[in-house]
């Protein structure tokens, strides 16, 4: 299975962005690059993906490489509700037996300062 | 729309004795799978159903099975519980499984184990 590499943990002020890289240099072709975050005593909650493109949404942006052994997620102007732990998680599109599953890692906590 | 339901939110079991968890997916989601997280880890997985067939298993011992139902909803069941079962359990459901689909995440069974 690709594996994903994050930093344990990050501080940030609120209301500035945020920045949070990720490394997975063993991604293949068909795996999309998916970003959960989980707040304190909450299950996993999903924030963003992506294939090759640049990706917004409301809640955050994500950006990745050209050779896709990177990408980083933003959050444009961090709160202290947005403090939780950030997976950074490969998923094969392909889908058959187990590929359709999440493997997390440790993840990176996000503290946010007021 | 409710979200990913399951049920008991806290569960305190002693060792040896059977536990079941269950889980209700959003509206229209087809795809169940169950993870469990012990404190200080990222979540890990457990199975995965879609359309009601077990469509992939983690490394965990056969004293874990599970189920899914006609309606979607499905079942964890632990058998002769150790002290190491101790975690949070968390269900996500899906539409498919696997094409860039992201998971949405219960709050989880909170299970102690004495």
């Amino acid at each position: 299975d690709a594996k994903t590499t994050q930093p344990n943990s990050m501080e940030s002020n609120e209301e500035e962005p945020v920045h949070l890289p990720c490394n997975h240099s063993t991604i293949s072709g068909t795996d999309y690059i998916h970003w959960y975050r989980q707040l304190p005593s909450q299950g996993p909650e999903y924030v963003i993906h992506g294939l090759t493109s640049n990706v917004n949404n409301r809640m955050a942006s994500l950006a990745i490489a050209e050779d896709r052994k990177s990408s980083t997620l933003i959050l444009h102007r961090a709160t202290l509700r947005d403090a939780a732990v950030y997976y950074c998680i490969l998923r094969d599109a392909n889908y058959g037996g187990s590929q359709g599953n999440l493997i997390f890692g440790k993840g990176t906590k996000l503290s946010v300062k007021p | 729309d409710a979200g990913v339901t399951q049920s008991p939110t806290h569960l305190i079991k002693t060792r040896g004795q059977h536990v079941t968890l269950r889980c209700s997916p959003i509206s229209g989601h087809k795809s169940v799978s169950w993870y469990q997280q012990v404190l200080g880890q990222g979540p890990q997985f457990i199975f995965q159903y879609y359309e009601k067939e077990e469509r992939g298993r983690g490394n965990f011992p056969d004293r874990f099975s599970a189920r899914q139902f006609p309606n979607y909803s499905s079942e964890l069941n632990v058998n002769a519980l150790l002290l190491g079962d101790s975690a949070l359990y968390l269900c996500a459901s899906s539409h498919i499984p696997g094409q860039g689909y992201g998971y949405t995440f219960g709050s989880g069974t909170r299970l102690t184990v004495v």
